[in-house]
C-alpha cells in the first residue's frame, strides 16, 4: 500500500496570502489528523476528520480550517498568513477511530511565510 | 490536560552501546496509549513502539524497548546495540481511548558516535 503522501512539499508564501495543503491518506484510512511542527511550539494538534466531519480541534485560531472528502482526501486552509505560521505540517492517518489503531504520518509540507 | 515532558534536549551514545530515553506524562484517564515516534533528517515520522496503559508488560520491538511505570506516569525508551541510523529526533507521545489527538512531548536529538 502507498504511504500517506502530502503535496507540496515545499511553499514560501508572503504574510497576507493564505495557503491550502493537502494530505492523500493510506487507501481505506477514514481518519486524518493535522499537526504543526515548529521548534518553539514543537509538534501540536490541529484538527482531526473522519468520514467528512470534523472530530477534534486542536487550540488554533480560527484562520486554520480543514475538510475532508469522500474519498478521506483531506485539505488544510490558512487564511491571512502570520510569519509565524512557518511550519512544517504533518498528516496522519488511520483506518477509523478504534482505540487499537495506529496513525501513520506523511512526509510533511514546509511551509515558509515571508 | 494532559501533558508530555521529555527533560532532555540532547542525548549522545557510542555505536553499538544502550541508551534510555525519559519520558513522563501527566494525566487522569485510565485507558490510553504512549508512543515512541522517530523523526530523522527527512522529517518523516516513524513509530518505534507503543505501549497500551493497561498491559503491564513492557513492550518490545527488536532493539527497542520501554520501561512503562504506570503509577510513576513515566515512559523511557531504551536503545539497546545502537547503530548510525538510530540518530534522530525522538518524540514521546500520548493518546487517549480512542481519540486521535496525540500529545507530543518536545522531543531529543539523539546522536551516535561511530
Amino acid at each position: 500500500k502507498a504511504g500517506v503522501t502530502q503535496t507540496p512539499r515545499y511553499l514560501i508564501k508572503t504574510r497576507g496570502q493564505q495557503v491550502t495543503l493537502s494530505c492523500s491518506p493510506i487507501s481505506g484510512h477514514r481518519s486524518v489528523s493535522w499537526y504543526q511542527q515548529t521548534p518553539g511550539q514543537g509538534l501540536q494538534f490541529l484538527f482531526e476528520y473522519f468520514s467528512e466531519t470534523q472530530r477534534n480541534k486542536g487550540n488554533f485560531p480560527g484562520r486554520f480550517s480543514g475538510r475532508q472528502f469522500s474519498n478521506s482526501r483531506s485539505e488544510m486552509n490558512v487564511s491571512t498568513l502570520e510569519l509565524g505560521d512557518s511550519a512544517l505540517y504533518l498528516c496522519a492517518s488511520k483506518p477509523g477511530q478504534g482505540f487499537y489503531n495506529e496513525q501513520f504520518f506523511g512526509p510533511g509540507t514546509r511551509l515558509t511565510v515571508l | 490536560a494532559q501533558t508530555v515532558t521529555q527533560s532532555q534536549p540532547e542525548m549522545s551514545v557510542q555505536e553499538a552501546e544502550t541508551v534510555t530515553l525519559s519520558c513522563t506524562y501527566d494525566t487522569s484517564e485510565s485507558d490510553y496509549y504512549l508512543f515512541w515516534y522517530k523523526q530523522p533528517p527527512s522529517r518523516q515520522m516513524i513509530l518505534v513502539i507503543r505501549q497500551e496503559a493497561y498491559k503491564q508488560q513492557n513492550a518490545t520491538e527488536n532493539r527497542f524497548s520501554v520501561n512503562f511505570q504506570k503509577a510513576a506516569k513515566s515512559f523511557s525508551l531504551k536503545i539497546s546495540d545502537s547503530q548510525l541510523g538510530d540518530a534522530a529526533m525522538y518524540f514521546c507521545a500520548y493518546r487517549p481511548g480512542a481519540n486521535s489527538k496525540l500529545t507530543f512531548g518536545k522531543g531529543i536529538t539523539l546522536s551516535v558516535r561511530p
